[in-house]
């Protein structure tokens, strides 16, 4: 059974730096064809694809952020992690992280996701 | 700004037959597979259709997805009140080398 859970701070003041970790289960991003990506949803909108790193460590990002968003992944412990720089209250959302299967995008499962406020 | 257009809203009486439009261009649906999510209120989407009209296990076949040319489809038959969610539609953009969600169409059943 594959489960994803997303970690890290519930508030963020501006300009800040987030850091959110995806830990997953049942699945190893040592497989050809693996990925794991985060999605965000600000209150009340839709979803918005934010970045996807792949077993073999290629990275694609959204065009607009991809200034300020970094991931990486930690094979040994099975997490992917996300790096968003200078935070705006904008930027307040419901951060996802889900599974890529070969073949596949972001068909999940995803995790049940975590609420980031930015304000000061 | 989403590059997938859907409606906002959609609605129908149980048994009713609901249809979702999703509008991309051929960077994206025309080139690409499309992928579609039913997110319940308050809970993370979930994986509706993928490969444009494939059910994942667990999925009613009240549920079918359809391509044609640069937009999609995607058809609720024999309404249910558990239906009632949002909708989005995904696909890859080849131009902008990213996933692209629709701007998702609420659900529901008067």
């Amino acid at each position: 059974q594959i489960t994803l859970k997303e970690s890290g701070p519930t508030l963020v003041k501006p300009t800040q730096t987030l850091t959110l970790t995806c830990t997953f289960s049942g699945f190893s991003l040592r497989t050809s064809g693996v990925g794991v990506g985060w999605i965000r949803q600000p209150p009340g909108e839709a979803l918005e694809w934010l970045a996807l790193i792949y077993w073999d460590g290629d990275q694609r990002y959204r065009s607009s952020l991809r200034s300020r968003l970094t991931i990486t992944k930690d094979t040994s412990k099975n997490q992917v992690v996300l790096t968003m720089t200078n935070m705006d209250p904008v930027d307040t959302a419901t951060y996802y992280c889900a599974h890529s299967p070969p073949g596949d995008i972001l068909t999940g499962p995803w995790g049940q996701g975590t609420l980031v406020t930015v304000s000061s | 700004q989403s590059v997938l257009t859907q409606p906002p809203s959609a609605s129908g009486t149980p048994g009713q037959r609901v249809t979702i439009s999703c509008s991309g261009s051929s960077s994206n649906i025309g080139r690409n597979t499309v992928n579609w999510y039913q997110q319940l209120p308050g809970t993370a989407p979930k994986l509706l259709i993928y490969i444009n009209n494939q059910r994942p296990s667990g999925v009613p076949d009240r549920f079918a997805g359809s391509k044609s040319g640069t937009s999609a489809s995607l058809a609720i038959s024999g309404l249910q009140s558990e239906d009632e969610a949002d909708y989005y539609c995904a696909a890859w953009d080849d131009s902008l080398n990213g996933y692209v969600f629709g701007t998702g169409t609420k659900v529901t059943v008067l």
